[in-house]
């Protein structure tokens, strides 16, 4: 019953090579996310998509290309990975209704490390 | 644009201490104003919130009150447990056109010993 499920929760690739992670959530929230968390824990926003429109777009290399074949689902692929791509990627998910103030709900994070 | 800004950690502190961590922002609307927790190994997950000023956020034995007047947004607990050791992370969600993302500070680092 996991609101928020990303996979892979470990990625470990080598440089160059592309790779993608998935995000689902059963919350019926209309508004999904990626986030980046750095190694000294810094989170970033990455994108936002509404209705699966894409909202927000954080000067992101154009590496990133998220994917949202419906509300549920916002999956995160990149092309080319380099060094500084190591970093924790995190999924959310909220609901925009009532002004926006609703929490977002993350998942567990994805570890993406490149040798 | 908006900003977090939070007291640099880390915060070391003794079972049953007193624990404040300062968190004031920049905003350019109306923010709301969350507390993120997160433990290690694990995702985010909401421990309080306030949408409007004055409003206190509690949870778990921690509280923040929404000070418009200091754009501050505290968190405290009266006594902490080890089990408290975490990053906490203060956040805002702008009102209007940006309110689709949260903005969050630094994080700080809690252990709390035995």
């Amino acid at each position: 019953d996991t609101a928020v499920s990303q996979t892979p929760k470990y990625l470990v690739t080598q440089m160059g090579n592309d790779k993608s992670i998935k995000c689902e959530q059963n919350l019926g929230h209309d508004t999904m996310y990626w986030y980046k968390q750095d190694s000294k824990k810094f989170l970033k926003i990455m994108f936002s998509y509404n209705n699966k429109e894409l909202i927000i777009n954080e000067t992101v290399p154009n590496r990133f290309s998220p994917k949202s074949p419906d509300k549920a689902h916002l999956n995160l692929h990149i092309n080319s990975l380099e060094l500084g791509d190591s970093a924790v990627y995190f999924c959310a998910s909220s609901s925009q209704t009532g002004g926006g103030n609703q929490p977002q709900h993350f998942g567990d994070g994805t570890r993406l490390s490149i040798l | 644009g908006d900003s977090v800004t939070q007291m640099e950690g880390p915060v070391t502190l003794s079972e049953e201490a007193f624990l404040t961590i300062n968190c004031t922002y920049t905003a350019t609307g109306y923010p709301s104003l969350f507390w993120y927790v997160q433990y290690p190994g694990e995702g985010l997950q909401l421990l309080l919130k306030a949408t409007k000023a004055d409003d206190k956020g509690s949870n778990k034995g921690f509280e923040a009150t929404y000070r418009k007047e200091t754009t501050s947004f505290h968190l405290e607990k009266g006594s902490v447990q080890v089990s408290d050791s975490a990053v906490y992370f203060c956040a805002l969600k702008d009102s209007g056109g940006s309110n689709y993302k949260l903005t969050f500070g630094k994080g700080t680092l809690l252990t709390v010993n035995p």
